[in-house]
């Protein structure tokens, strides 16, 4: 069965420097990847998607992320973290006939001034 | 804002009662999920919907739980009795197709006292 490992639960960095949150997946075919953002209290909002192709991908808000199948790994990076990047990020692996999507637990990030 | 639609946004109740959930999907949608979300973890899947289908209900709690769709609209999730267990936020989400992003409501947090 696929899964979706976050390692990291919570990550402080400060305002301005660079940030890379870790998604390791398993799943014995290519699966389709997602990062996802979820404020307090809120729903979760895409920030970018990996199907095929180009295994770089853009998002919104200046994220983005590399598949790197060898590593089974979907990182997401952004070279200057705002203050109101504070939320929680989860990866997730859409898989199976159905493609719901198999979550990772997140990860909390902090933002100090 | 949330452009899938939930209704309640907070709902309390004892246990032993009957709470239920509504979701309106983005127009166009066919396929419509419900996730529960606990505390400090990713969602997971309840029940998937294609048009007015089950693709997969393997994860919802059938004694108690139950959903519906009617064509292509609005899906209600429906608990009884609730359990103290069942205290967690319940997102829908709803896609254009089974394997298209998904797009998420701002939630039910339930709350069984």
């Amino acid at each position: 069965a696929q899964s979706v490992t976050q390692p990291d639960i919570h990550i402080t960095v400060s305002e301005g420097a660079s940030l890379e949150l870790r998604c390791n997946y398993s799943y014995g075919a290519t699966p389709y990847l997602f990062w996802y953002v979820q404020s307090p209290g809120q729903g979760l909002q895409l920030l970018l998607k990996y199907f095929s192709g180009d295994t770089l991908v853009q998002g919104i808000k200046g994220f983005e992320a590399e598949f790197k199948r060898s590593q089974s790994s979907f990182n997401l990076r952004k070279p200057s973290v705002h203050w109101s990047d504070a939320a929680e990020y989860f990866c997730a692996v859409g898989a199976g006939s159905g493609y719901a999507l198999n979550f990772g637990k997140g990860t909390s990030l902090l933002v100090t001034p | 804002e949330a452009e899938v639609a939930q209704s309640p946004r907070y709902k309390i109740t004892e246990k032993s009662q009957a709470v239920a959930f509504w979701c309106d999907p983005i127009s166009g949608h066919a396929t419509l999920y419900w996730y529960r979300q606990i505390l400090g973890q990713g969602p997971e899947l309840l029940v998937q919907f294609q048009d007015e289908s089950v693709v997969d209900d393997s994860q919802l709690p059938k004694d108690r739980f139950s959903a519906e769709r009617l064509k292509e609209v609005d899906s209600t999730l429906k608990i009884q009795p609730a359990e103290l267990g069942d205290s967690a936020m319940y997102l829908c989400a709803s896609s254009f197709g089974v394997n298209q992003p998904q797009h998420f409501g701002d939630g039910t947090r339930l709350s069984i006292l």
